[in-house]
């Protein structure tokens, strides 16, 4: 298995500033992902965290809005950019083990006011 | 791409079991997985199944798959009332090969004492 830290846990931000989550786990694992879970809904995928190279972005979200980098195998951040309530949501990190099961970190919880 | 559809909500008694139903698009989906989310919790992965598979069983976990239907159930046996939680079903990616997984929109199960 893996466990996955990820800070902060929450926080309360105001509109036009930024926030960065960083997401360290324990164990070399084969990929890292980023989700995001709006207010009562489900999770949709962000990027895929590529180590040493840009992030490969889903369809709708793009690197200026949510820079990420990967420096080593074991560490992500996220950052929210020039943030709107629209923002608000629960951001997750995830991995891949080489036995291909996929752990979730404990998400955090972020209000853009 | 990859489609999930869940049901939205179960209601159970304590004892009985649940049977919390998914059905997928993808038929190249390699791997299929069951989460767990509690109110202000991340994900906990519960288990997950390899395509070649028909049935995995942990515990008090079923896991079956019906590759002709797409259809992937997870019961419950004796089910208490700290299952209380929202339990989602995902589907790796086929498609890309990636690791990303696609997720159903989760469904409630509410266990009555």
């Amino acid at each position: 298995s893996a466990v996955i830290s990820q800070k902060p846990s929450r926080d309360i931000c105001q509109r036009g500033t930024s926030l960065t989550i960083q997401c360290q786990v324990d164990s070399q694992v084969t990929m890292m992902f980023w989700y995001r879970q709006q207010p009562g809904q489900s999770l949709t995928l962000i990027a895929t965290a590529n180590q040493g190279s840009e992030a490969t972005y889903e369809s709708g979200f793009v690197i200026d809005k949510f820079p990420i980098s990967r420096p080593n195998l074991t560490f992500s951040t996220l950052t929210v950019s020039n943030m709107s309530p629209e923002d608000s949501s629960i951001y997750l990190c995830s991995v891949l083990t080489v036995n291909t099961e996929a752990f979730f970190g404990q998400g955090t919880r972020l209000t853009v006011v | 791409g990859e489609d999930v559809e869940q049901s939205l909500f179960l209601s159970v008694r304590e004892g009985d079991s649940s049977v919390i139903n998914c059905t997928y698009t993808d038929s190249s989906s390699t791997y299929l997985y069951w989460y767990k989310q509690e109110p202000g919790a991340g994900l906990q992965l519960l288990t997950y199944i390899f395509s070649n598979m028909d049935m995995k069983q942990d515990q008090r976990l079923t896991v079956l798959l019906n590759k002709k239907d797409k259809h992937l159930s997870l019961r419950i046996a004796d089910t208490q009332t700290g299952d209380s939680a929202i339990y989602f079903c995902a589907g790796a990616d086929g498609s890309s090969n990636t690791g990303k997984l696609i997720f159903g929109q989760g469904t409630t199960l509410q266990v009555k004492p």
